[in-house]
């Protein structure tokens, strides 16, 4: 059964922190990892990572993949208060075709001003 | 793009009663998905159609779920009868599978269907 691990659960830093959020998974065959951010609504796309070693960025948000460690970690920098959400991890079912997605439990990540 | 739209927003019932969710993917998007997320277990995938067709139920928690899905625009998961333990916030979520071994696994979320079953 795939199944996908995010560490911590729930992070408080202040704002301006940088913090690193960690996604380990284990899944049949790999094909993407994605990353959502949560808030109050709807999970958001952020990222969608396949190869390994290569980052991601987007402003202040960036993420890399690890295959070899079956790993992906998101990044924040100069974090701000708009940053606390809820931050998803997932990767595909081991089908072909769009599949659905398998989702950690999330970090919910609180910025202090 | 108006995004994937979904109806109600919000929707209270009494234990017994019939629960139907409706779901408008994004416009040109052959994929869609029916999520369940609550507090003890997160998101988890319900069910999903490819071209209409549903691909894979196993998520579905009983035989009281089910869904259709009409044609390419229009898609419903129904509860019937409700329960108190299926109260959750329900998304649905599409994406653009693309042929030939150009597979997008993005997904774009509707803002859900937050259901009280009482």
């Amino acid at each position: 059964e795939d199944k996908v691990v995010q560490s911590p659960l729930s992070l408080v830093v202040h704002e301006g922190d940088t913090v690193t959020l960690n996604c380990s998974y284990e899944v049949t065959n790999f094909r993407s990892l994605l990353w959502y951010k949560q808030e109050k609504k709807a999970p958001t796309f952020l990222f969608m990572l396949t190869s390994s070693g290569i980052e991601k960025k987007s402003g202040r948000l960036s993420s890399i993949l690890d295959k070899k460690e079956l790993s992906s970690i998101l990044n924040i920098t100069a974090t701000q208060t708009g940053d606390s959400a809820i931050y998803l991890c997932a990767v595909p079912y081991s089908g072909g075709g769009a599949d659905g997605l398998t989702f950690g439990k999330g970090t919910h990540l609180i910025i202090q001003p | 793009d108006a995004g994937v739209i979904q109806s109600p927003r919000h929707e209270v019932t009494e234990m017994g009663q019939e629960v139907t969710l409706r779901c408008k993917p994004i416009s040109g998007h052959n994929s869609l998905f029916w999520y369940r997320q609550t507090m003890m277990r997160g998101l988890e995938l319900l069910i999903y159609f490819n071209n209409n067709v549903p691909i894979d139920d196993s998520g579905m928690p009983e035989d009281r779920f089910s869904a259709k899905m009409p044609n390419a625009s229009f898609s419903t998961l129904k509860i019937q009868p409700s329960e108190p333990r299926d109260s959750a916030v329900y998304f649905c979520a599409s994406s653009l599978a693309i042929g030939a071994g150009g597979i997008t696994d993005t997904q774009y979320f509707g803002p859900g269907t937050r259901l009280t079953v009482l």
